[in-house]
Formats: C-alpha cells, sequence, structure tokens
C-alpha cells in the first residue's frame, strides 16, 4: 500500500515568484510519481511524471519536480507562476505494475496574486 | 488527442434513485478506474477493472456501487440506491499499460 502527503493545502504566492508544492509518499514497493492539475471546475491534467530514468522530469509550461529516493518525496516547482497557474495540483503515485491503482495526495491549491 | 468521455457532466438525483454514470475510455487501453472527489476533499480510488471484471476496489466500493463493460466499449459506474453522502465529482480513468492514468472530465453528481 502507499500513501501521499502534501503538506501544504493552501500556497499564496505573488506573479513571477517562485514557488514549491511539496510532496511526500510513502510506499513497500517501487512506484511511479505523478503530478497532476485541476483548474476551476475541469478535470484531472497529468502535468508530469517520473517513471525511470533522470530523477529531474519537466512539464511544457515549466514545472518541474525531483524524485528524491532517500528523502521520499516529488517536490513540484516552478521559477516564475503566472496567474494562470492558479489551480489544485494533486501528487499522485503507484506502484509499478500495470493495473495498480493511483493514490492521491489531499492537493495543495496554488492561488497565484497580482 | 485521444480522451476519456464521461456523460453526463452533471446529474442530481433524488435519494434513493438509482444512477449510471458512463465512460467511454481511450480505445487500446485496458484497464479502467473510478476515482471520486467530495468536494474540497482528496481524490479517493474506488475500484479498478481489468479483463471484465474488478482487479481491485476500495472500501468505498460497497454492495451498493457496481461496475460493468456491457457493450465492450462503454465502462459504467452504477450507485443502486444514492445516498446524500453520495455527492461527490466522479472521474473516470484508464490506462494502456506501465503508463500515466488519463481522466476524465468528470461526472458532478448531486443527491437532494
Amino acid at each position: 500500500a502507499q500513501s501521499v502527503t502534501q503538506l501544504d493545502s493552501q500556497v499564496p504566492v505573488f506573479e513571477e515568484a517562485p514557488v514549491e508544492l511539496r510532496c511526500n509518499y510513502s510506499s513497500s514497493v517501487s512506484v511511479y510519481l505523478f503530478w497532476y492539475v485541476q483548474y476551476p471546475n475541469q478535470g484531472l491534467q497529468l502535468l508530469l511524471k517520473y517513471l525511470s530514468g533522470s530523477t529531474l522530469v519537466e512539464s511544457i509550461n515549466g514545472f518541474e519536480a525531483e524524485f528524491n529516493k532517500s528523502q521520499t518525496s516529488f517536490h513540484l516547482r516552478k521559477p516564475s507562476v503566472h496567474i494562470s497557474d492558479t489551480a489544485e495540483y494533486f501528487c499522485a503515485v503507484t506502484g509499478v505494475n500495470a493495473g495498480n491503482m493511483l493514490t492521491f495526495g489531499g492537493g495543495t491549491r496554488l492561488m497565484v496574486k497580482p | 488527442e485521444p480522451e476519456v468521455t464521461q456523460t453526463p457532466s452533471h446529474q442530481v438525483t433524488q435519494m434513493g434513485q438509482e444512477v449510471i454514470l458512463r465512460c467511454v475510455p481511450i480505445s487500446n487501453h485496458l484497464y479502467f478506474y473510478w476515482y471520486r472527489q467530495i468536494l474540497g476533499q482528496k481524490v479517493e480510488f474506488l475500484v479498478s477493472f481489468y479483463n471484465n471484471e474488478i482487479s481491485e476496489k476500495s472500501e468505498i466500493f460497497d454492495d451498493q456501487f457496481s461496475v460493468e463493460r456491457p457493450d465492450g466499449s462503454n465502462f459504467t459506474l452504477k450507485i443502486r440506491s444514492t445516498k446524500l453522502e453520495d455527492s461527490a465529482m466522479y472521474f473516470c480513468a484508464t490506462k494502456g499499460g506501465r503508463t500515466e492514468a488519463f481522466f476524465g472530465q468528470g461526472t458532478r453528481l448531486t443527491v437532494v
């Protein structure tokens, strides 16, 4: 079984400031890690994923996350946020077997202020 | 880009009524899931489905819930007798293998 902890339920930040959304997980097996974003009144969209290889993964809109196995973390970062980044961000983990389901963290609401 | 389609987008139902939520998976995907998100809370796993049978289910998925893929395309979630606490956003997700899950836009179920 896995669990995911997102320590910050809300993160207010000013536009163009850097941001880090924290995610820690626990698992007794090897895992894949994901960040999903949910814009208001919309579904879940994959932001980025770690499956294997380089521990630093990037999205097309400037977010990055680093898998740290020793810290069991997968924190999400962006050096300069935009108003349009305002959304709920969910960290999720799954076991590496094909059919394993996702376990989500509680979510972090990123609120970007002008 | 292929996508997971869910219908309806919003369903309002009376307590005690049956509801069926529908999902059209991405065509070559083999693994199907239902998740729910009560307003303001985390996304919770309900059930996974593979090879025409349930492969895993959570404690939430009790006897009031059932899933099936009746015609080889639609993947449905049925709630037999809805309760107020079933009000939530229900997400269908599908997966092709050892990859990420693709989510539909969700069905907002409101039980009154």
